[in-house]
């Protein structure tokens, strides 16, 4: 079955720029998608087919993926943009398959 | 402004049943496709099932493959998940989403029900 793997945590400091990893077998001839989870929250779409993001999702985030990797990208990283974010990615074995989550400390 | 309300949730036995229900209104909801995806406690989030816009494609993790069955009925703009034999383990919130075909992302979530299996 296949896989998507992300670190568990990433910090970054006010202002700074936020990278978060998804990792899988030839990624980047698939799509990824990134959610972000507030706790208590549902998940919101924030990067739909690598690099798009939905009405409503602030610029500073941006997506790429090539190869094995896609990852995730928050610019001028805000106090409010603290949360889990999963990558996912669709897969003819597995259909919809999730990253584990990576919590971003903003600190 | 579209809306996702899950219901049905709640605590059941080993072995038993629940029907949990997704009612959707402000979209063309017979023009999507349908997820549920569910999130253990202090876990991350794992896709259940999806239901293609028209009921003819289904697929189902191999976690619940045989005991949890999805449906829709797209005269009253809702998705369903039958469980059954349920487990410890299928203990989680578990969100409806919507996406626009296979492929897509999951566009609009639900709010999650709690589904607890215990004795």
């Amino acid at each position: 079955s296949y896989e998507l793997t992300q670190p568990p945590s990433v910090s970054v400091s006010p202002g700074q720029t936020a990278s978060i990893t998804c990792s899988g077998d030839k990624l980047g001839d698939k799509y990824a998608y990134w959610y972000r989870q507030m706790p208590g929250q549902s998940p919101v779409l924030v990067i739909y087919q690598d690099t798009k993001r939905p009405s409503g999702i602030p610029e500073r985030f941006s997506g790429s993926n090539s190869g094995n990797t896609a990852t995730l990208t928050i610019s001028g990283t805000q106090a409010m943009d603290e949360a889990d974010y999963y990558c996912q990615a669709w897969d003819s074995s597995t259909d919809v398959v999730f990253g584990g989550g990576t919590k971003l400390t903003v600190l | 402004q579209v809306q996702l309300v899950e219901s049905g949730g709640g605590l059941v036995k080993p072995g038993g049943s629940l029907r949990l229900s997704c009612a959707a209104s402000g979209f063309s909801f017979s023009d999507y496709y349908m997820s549920w995806i569910r999130q253990a406690p202090g876990k991350g989030l794992e896709w259940v099932s999806y239901i293609s816009s028209g009921s003819t494609y289904t697929n189902y993790a191999d976690s619940v493959k045989g005991r949890f069955t999805i449906s829709r009925d797209n005269a009253k703009n809702s998705v369903y998940l039958q469980m059954n034999s349920l487990r410890a383990e299928d203990t989680a919130v578990y969100y409806c989403a919507s996406h626009s075909g296979y492929d897509s992302g999951l566009d609009y979530w639900g709010q999650g029900i709690l589904v607890t299996v215990s004795s």
